[in-house]
């Protein structure tokens, strides 16, 4: 079946480290994909997304391209701030109506 | 943009008692919401999908009378956890579909469930 996997956490950078937190899948078709981050004690939220291979979600400074010869979608920021602890979900939409999430990668930015 | 309002954002009950938790899409129509639990440090599961009036979709291995999904409008769906006991202690988050716009989907901030 689809899946999603990414790289184990937790990840520990200084401030102004270049970011990138591994992602690949596993799907038929031409899925979606999504970076969502998760807050301490909240939901989720939407990071950034793409929609078809070479596009390239942004937001925020984080980046993501849609690699369909090497099923990826690997996040990245040039430069972390604390702020951006958090975790990140890595998550394909395969068109079945349900989102499929990868385990999940803990940041944590130290100053 | 779409936005889910989930509440409470966090309940203390005791073991045996039921816990609603409600989900309401403020500014548009869900007609398909997801109710996710999710274990400390660990990934979102899906336990139920659930459609507007009709019944939810239970995920493999989530008991469907433990956890009550009702769906009977367009903008709320409702997790009742009954007689709930300590090990059903988690952070349960609800998403809709959103089929507007942008697309994709958007979540509620989570509902942190302590039962002693």
């Amino acid at each position: 079946g689809n899946s999603v996997t990414q790289m184990e956490g937790p990840v520990t950078l200084s401030e102004e480290a270049f970011l990138t937190i591994n992602c690949t899948y596993t799907a038929t078709g031409y899925p979606s994909l999504f970076w969502y981050v998760q807050y301490p004690g909240e939901g989720l939220q939407l990071l950034l997304k793409a929609t078809k291979a070479d596009d390239k979600g942004s937001n925020k400074g984080f980046e993501a391209t849609y690699r369909k010869e090497t099923t990826s979608f690997h996040l990245e920021k040039g430069s972390v701030q604390v702020s951006d602890s958090a975790v990140y979900f890595c998550a394909l939409d395969d068109n079945t109506d349900k989102l499929i999430f990868g385990t999940g990668t803990r940041l944590q930015v130290f100053p | 943009g779409a936005v889910v309002s989930q509440h409470p954002s966090w309940v203390i009950c005791k073991s045996g008692t039921s816990v609603k938790i409600e989900c309401r899409s403020l500014d548009f129509q869900a007609t398909t919401m997801f109710w996710y639990r999710q274990f400390p440090k660990q990934s979102l599961m899906l336990m139920a999908t659930s459609n507007e009036g009709s019944k939810a979709t239970y995920e493999q291995g989530v008991e469907k009378d433990k956890f009550l999904i009702n769906h009977a409008s367009l903008t709320l769906s409702t997790l009742t956890v009954t007689s709930a006991h300590p090990e059903d202690s988690s952070f349960y988050i609800c998403s809709a579909r959103v089929r507007q716009g942008a697309g994709g989907y958007t979540f509620g901030s989570g509902t942190r469930l302590t039962v002693v």
